[in-house]
């Protein structure tokens, strides 16, 4: 089955203890992505990568990092995690660019206490 | 800075009835849009996408695009109840290398 997995689907951490959270597609996509989403500020884009150690910053980058070493896999790593992280993430990929159909994780709940 | 503007809602339709969702959109180089139904704790799923101007249907769906006005609109002919969600509308440009634009959603809630 095509799809993107995202681990974990919870998650609750304290400030200042890194965590990734990791993203794997099976289609093939070399197209992947990192959001965000808050109440009220909906969906905001973090990282991207437009293929294997090619990524770049999104809409709100601080606090975070990615690395893409393998097509499949674009994990997203909070080194020092902040109360203000605290969110609902999605992976997203999709075949070549981001202007075509993006299919998503089913979301990480971050908690940072 | 990139733009999608989506009135939040609640939009309250009838069992059976239309629902329209609208949106539009500030930069003129946007090229694909994409509506998405996104259940309450669940990811977004892609419904429809449209490039040009006019309009695509798709079952219950029709997906409607003025690039004229910068409008991009969702109908839902026939609606149920499990059309009960919140809608993204998402603008992506030509270059490819931009993410997707988001509106903020548009919560739908079809009454039985």
């Amino acid at each position: 089955e095509a799809q993107v997995t995202q681990n974990p689907r919870y998650l609750i951490t304290v400030t200042g203890k890194k965590l990734t959270v990791t993203c794997s597609q099976n289609m093939n996509h070399e197209y992947m992505s990192w959001y965000r989403q808050d109440p009220g500020l909906g969906l905001r884009q973090i990282y991207y990568s437009m293929n294997v150690e090619v990524t770049d910053k999104g809409d709100v980058p601080e606090g975070y990092k990615v690395s893409r070493k393998e097509k499949r896999n674009f994990p997203l790593i909070l080194e020092s995690p902040s109360p203000n992280q605290t969110s609902l993430y999605f992976c997203a990929s999709s075949w070549r660019a981001a202007n075509e159909k993006l299919f998503f994780g089913s979301g990480t709940q971050l908690s940072v206490l | 800075q990139k733009e999608v503007e989506q009135n939040s809602g609640p939009l309250s339709v009838p069992e059976g009835a239309i629902a329209s969702l609208n949106c539009t959109y500030s930069d003129r180089g946007s090229q694909s849009f994409f509506w998405y139904r996104q259940y309450s704790g669940k990811s977004p799923e892609l419904i429809m996408f449209i490039y040009s101007n006019g309009d695509k249907e798709d079952g219950r769906f029709t997906a409607q695009l003025n690039k004229a006005s910068q409008y991009v609109s969702l109908l839902i002919r026939d609606s149920q109840p499990s059309d009960s969600a919140t809608y993204l509308c998402a603008g992506g440009s030509g270059g490819g290398a931009d993410g997707l634009t988001f509106g903020k959603g548009t919560h739908l809630i079809i009454q039985p």
